[in-house]
Parts: structure tokens; sequence; C-alpha cells
């Protein structure tokens, strides 16, 4: 029954190479997002996507690129991974986007070891 | 963009004592306010939001303050306990409605 809930839990791969991070959720929720965690534990907003529509898009490299199938899904794609990508990425999903509310429901979230 | 900033960084309290975290945020047209904590390998998690038409909130033992018109709101923790400790983070919501986080406090209580 878990809420949101992402694939896999923890990455070791090598520079240059590419890999993916999947996100599913069993809310309903209609918006979900990338978060990026870095050493220090800096949270910073990488994408959201309300109802499979990307509309939010940090300054990110274009290495990152987001898919959302449906609004369920929310997975993520990192191409030629570089040593500063190292950092645990959370997905997470909120009922709706804008308005005076929002709690954010994240999952476990997948640390990712670039060598 | 919205700027945050959270104070204390790091805030060590003996066990049974209060703890207050103090966030300011720049832009006015901010409505929501949230904190979260995050315990040590875990997800950041809700413990408590206010929004704008509410000047205080409380649940249980854990408070947030709202200032609008000094633009700060703060985390209150009282008769603080070993599993209070963990990281907290302020998150409010801007203009563009995106949720900003704070760098975070870690407390750590003393038992």
């Amino acid at each position: 029954d878990t809420a949101v809930s992402q694939t896999p839990k923890y990455l070791v791969t090598q520079m240059g190479n590419d890999k993916s991070i999947k996100c599913e959720q069993n809310l309903g929720h209609d918006t979900m997002y990338w978060y990026k965690q870095d050493s220090k534990k800096f949270l910073k907003i990488m994408f959201s996507y309300n109802n499979k529509e990307l509309i939010i898009n940090e300054t990110v490299p274009n290495r990152f690129s987001p898919k959302s199938p449906d609004k369920a899904h929310l997975n993520l794609h990192i191409n030629s991974l570089e040593l500063g990508d190292s950092a645990v990425y959370f997905c997470a999903s909120s009922t709706q986007w804008g308005g005076n509310t929002g709690e954010l429901f994240f999952g476990e979230g997948s640390r990712l070891t670039v060598l | 963009g919205e700027n945050v900033e959270q104070h204390p960084s790091t805030l060590s309290v003996q066990e049974g004592d209060s703890a207050v975290i103090k966030c300011t945020y720049s832009d006015s047209a901010s409505n929501y306010f949230p904190w979260y904590k995050q315990e040590l390998g875990k997800r950041p998690q809700l413990i408590i939001d206010i929004r704008s038409n509410v000047g205080e909130k409380k649940d249980q033992r854990i408070a947030v303050t709202l200032n609008k018109t000094a633009k700060h709101f703060s985390l209150h923790i009282t008769e603080t306990q070993p599993e209070d400790s963990a990281v907290y983070f302020c998150a409010p919501k801007d203009s563009s409605y995106k949720l900003i986080f704070g760098s975070g406090t870690r407390l750590l209580v003393r038992p």
C-alpha cells in the first residue's frame, strides 16, 4: 500500500553511463515532481508535471529528461552521468497544482552514486 | 524568485526543552507555509503547515507562527523528545506555486 514508490533505491554507476529512475503514485494525485537532495541536504526542485503536462523545468542540464506516460507515473532519465549528479533523487506528488495548499508526499528516494 | 533563509542551521537542546526554528522568505505573494521533518535516511514528511490568513496553528507539541508583514514564519517544538531529532525544512510556496525549501536545520535532542 505504498503511496509513492520509486525504483531503484540505490544506483551505483560509472561516469558517462545513462540511467533511469522510475516513480509511481497510487494516491490519485494530479501533480508529480522530481527533487534533488545533495550531500549538504539541500532539496531543490527539478521538474513538475500536472496531468502529464510539464509545468516546471528548473535550470537543469538537458542530460536530465523526465517523462510522464500517465498521471500516476513520472520517470527520470539521465544521460552521460557526471560525478556531480551523485545525490538522492526524490519523487513526490501532490493533490493539485496551485492554490494555498499542497502537501508533498515523497517517495523513499533513490541514491545515485557516480564513480 | 523566492529567497528562503532558515536559522539556525544546527540546534542542540536538552530533552524537555523547547526548540524554535525561523524561516524568512522574500516573495510577498507566498500564501502557504509548511514545515517538513526528515529523519536520517528517510523521506521528508509534512509535520505542520499554515495558510496566509492564519497567524498561528498548533498540533500537540508543535506549532507554527506566521508574520506576513515581516515575511517570516517559525516552527516551535515544546517538550522535545529524542525522536524529534531530525532535519527540519521550511518550504514556502512562491508566486509560481513552487515549494522552495530552506537549507534545513539539524535538531539534536540530548537525552
